[in-house]
């Protein structure tokens, strides 16, 4: 049973748009979530973070919303930069422990 | 580069056999996680250690065992490997016992033939 869901396995954006990956979680006592991304050949990077009692955290051209009563996050990226073309995973914690991984969404951003 | 360091990159081996991968963490982390990701998958939880301890346990076959050692890197051991154990094997660290933000090596990609 997935926890952790991201229904869109590809998004494919313009350069300079929004590009808007979302994810929802059925486990109410998840409090932490994140968003890694990850290129090619290497590991996932942190990204950016949110703790269960805020709806909305922005570092930079990113900005995650979290709507926890409809288990829903979603991670926005204003301006969509060709560099931003990776897969990014959504994950969601109870209590900072272990990290349970949704299966990703491929971002593709052109030119 | 996340200073965890994974070897080997890459690993080709055959029904049945047993094969070690180890994990160096970063400097000063003291909790070391494995993860699995097979095609099409996310990332799945294997097992955690902390300080030399086992922390948390996920989805981790009988198969599969791990320790982490008293300079705190870590080896995963994977025995009568099966076809279906071929995938990407992450290491990554943390400073504390809770996950919280991690720092990932860049895998381990094990083909089983």
């Amino acid at each position: 049973d997935q926890q952790v869901k991201q229904n869109s396995p590809s998004l494919s954006v313009q350069e300079g748009r929004i590009s808007i990956l979302n994810c929802d979680y059925t486990n109410s006592m998840f409090d932490y979530f994140l968003w890694y991304k990850k290129y090619p050949a290497e590991g996932p990077t942190f990204l950016i973070s949110i703790s269960s009692i805020k709806d909305k955290n922005e570092d930079g051209r990113f900005t995650v919303f979290l709507n926890k009563s409809a288990k829903h996050l979603s991670l926005h990226i204003v301006p969509s930069q060709p560099g931003d073309s990776a897969v990014y995973f959504c994950a969601a914690s109870v209590s900072q422990g272990n990290l349970i991984f949704g299966k990703g969404t491929k971002l593709s951003v052109k030119p | 580069d996340s200073g965890v360091t994974q070897t080997p990159k890459h690993l080709i081996t055959a029904t049945g056999q047993r094969v070690t991968l180890r994990c160096s963490p970063r400097s000063g982390d003291l909790s070391v996680y494995w993860y699995q990701q097979s095609l099409d998958q996310g990332l799945q939880f294997l097992i955690q250690y902390y300080n030399g301890e086992e922390r948390a346990k996920g989805n981790i076959l009988e198969r599969f065992s791990a320790q982490q050692f008293p300079d705190l890197h870590s080896e995963l051991n994977l025995s009568s490997l099966e076809l279906g154990d071929s995938a990407l094997y992450f290491c990554a660290s943390s400073v504390a016992s809770r996950a919280g933000e991690l720092f990932f090596g860049e895998g381990s990609r094990l083909t089983v033939l």
